[in-house]
């Protein structure tokens, strides 16, 4: 029954590897979002797709890549890791581009 | 770059006591929307109030939005200590289509004492 799901809940990883998080929704939105929190919860988006097309790509490094095989599913994959890596990812949906649903959250830590 | 600021950054009170927290944004909106956070889960949408409302409300939730102040604040009524947590605002920038691409404040954490 869950709308939004992410995994893994919690990665822990070495500088310099490659993971992969993945994310999908059951809700039938159009529209999925990438979100980045940091320790201090501040929240920043990071891409968004509708229907399969990359619609926002904000100033993130890229070593991360967004790929989104079908528009239940937007999964982030992350090159060469570094500590300042670590943080909560959030994936969320949305039907129009308002209000949007949110996953639980993959916390990240790079060590 | 971060659009707006919430105040305070921490608020406690006691259970049955009203909590209102305030937003301040910079650029002209679609809307604003509100969402809170529990400790270690996910954030889950309140309530919306698009540029042309000035008040809405939801169960013990209010909002209110004053565009010429660039500012909102959500008040909860009564409050309960399952209400703590942390609440965000998040504006859509006008002119961003429909992208929904939400600009988040900094957040203020709730604590509600029993």
């Amino acid at each position: 029954d869950t709308a939004v799901s992410q995994t893994p809940k919690y990665l822990v990883t070495q500088m310099g590897n490659d993971k992969s998080i993945k994310c999908e929704q059951n809700l039938g939105h159009d529209t999925m979002y990438w979100y980045k929190q940091d320790s201090k919860k501040f929240l920043k988006i990071m891409f968004s797709y509708n229907n399969k097309e990359l619609i926002i790509n904000e100033t993130v490094p890229n070593r991360f890549s967004p790929k989104s095989p079908d528009k239940a599913h937007l999964n982030l994959h992350i090159n060469s890791l570094e500590l300042g890596d670590s943080a909560v990812y959030f994936c969320a949906s949305s039907p129009t581009g308002t209000e949007q649903f949110f996953g639980p959250g993959t916390r990240l830590t790079v060590l | 770059s971060q659009q707006g600021e919430e105040d305070p950054q921490a608020l406690s009170i006691q259970e049955g006591e009203n909590a209102t927290m305030n937003c301040s944004y910079k650029t002209s909106i679609n809307n604003l929307q509100w969402y809170r956070q529990n400790s270690g889960r996910g954030l889950v949408h309140l309530i919306l109030i698009r540029s042309n409302e000035r008040e809405k409300h939801s169960g013990r939730l209010r909002v209110t939005l004053d565009t010429s102040k660039k500012s909102s604040s959500l008040l909860i009524t009564a409050s309960r200590a399952a209400d703590t947590a942390s609440y965000f605002c998040a504006t859509v920038t006008a002119g961003s289509g429909n992208t929904g691409k939400l600009i988040f404040g900094q957040g203020t954490t709730l604590q509600v004492k029993p």
